[in-house]
């Protein structure tokens, strides 16, 4: 079956450290999404890619950064730049930036201490 | 720009009960709407969706209808159970853009 897998689903790192969030997605989709989503809260676009090699910030972007080298995989770094990083990291697709549906992984559960 | 506007909740029910979670946009053109439902520790799931005006999205029970002439795009389902206790987005997609999302609306359903 086709869709995002993310991993690992919990992660916990010490502060000042760099943590790598992995999404590899088998869809064959051209954009990719990273959304930070805290305890109650909606989702907050952290950066988009429409293609391969190519990708944006979205409206959080600080203390993060991402790299998009192969399609099918989108990692996201959280830095130690990133002020409160633990939160819970959403990873999605779609065929096209637009009126496609995004396709969501399950999430990585970060927590900072 | 385009914004979702839905209601927060929480939303408490009993099995059986009649839902709605209200949903308005606001948008330049005709934007693609979306319901996306979330259970606790897991990523969001499309549940549903519509493509233009007067378009009725359906699934599992849940329906939305796409009202151009209300903005709206209300999730109703006729008698809700504890298995659909979850979050739900309302959520709009428009060409070239990134998707807009609601804040969610928490809902409760008790046996």
């Amino acid at each position: 079956d086709g869709g995002i897998t993310q991993s690992p689903k919990y992660l916990f790192r010490k502060e000042g450290q760099n943590v790598t969030l992995s999404c590899e997605q088998n869809l064959n989709h051209d954009a990719m999404y990273w959304y930070r989503q805290d305890p109650g809260q909606g989702l907050r676009l952290i950066y988009y890619s429409q293609i391969v090699n190519d990708f944006q910030k979205g409206d959080i972007a600080e203390g993060y950064s991402v790299s998009r080298e192969k399609k099918e995989s989108f990692p996201l770094t959280v830095t130690s730049a990133q002020k409160n990083p633990t939160a819970f990291y959403l990873c999605a697709s779609s065929a096209d930036r637009g009126r496609s549906p995004l396709h969501f992984g399950n999430g990585t559960r970060l927590t900072v201490t | 720009g385009n914004s979702v506007t839905q209601m927060e909740g929480p939303v408490t029910l009993s099995e059986e009960a009649f839902l709605t979670i209200n949903c308005t946009y606001t948008a330049t053109g005709y934007p693609s709407l979306f319901w996306y439902v979330q259970y606790p520790g897991e990523g969001l799931q499309l549940l549903l969706k519509a493509t233009k005006a007067d378009d009725k999205g359906s699934n599992k029970g849940f329906e939305a209808t796409y009202r151009k002439e209300t903005t709206s795009f209300h999730l109703e389902k006729g008698s809700v159970q504890v298995s659909d206790s979850a979050v739900y987005f309302c959520a709009l997609g428009a060409d070239g853009q990134n998707f807009v999302f609601g804040p969610g609306t928490r809902l409760s359903v008790l046996p």
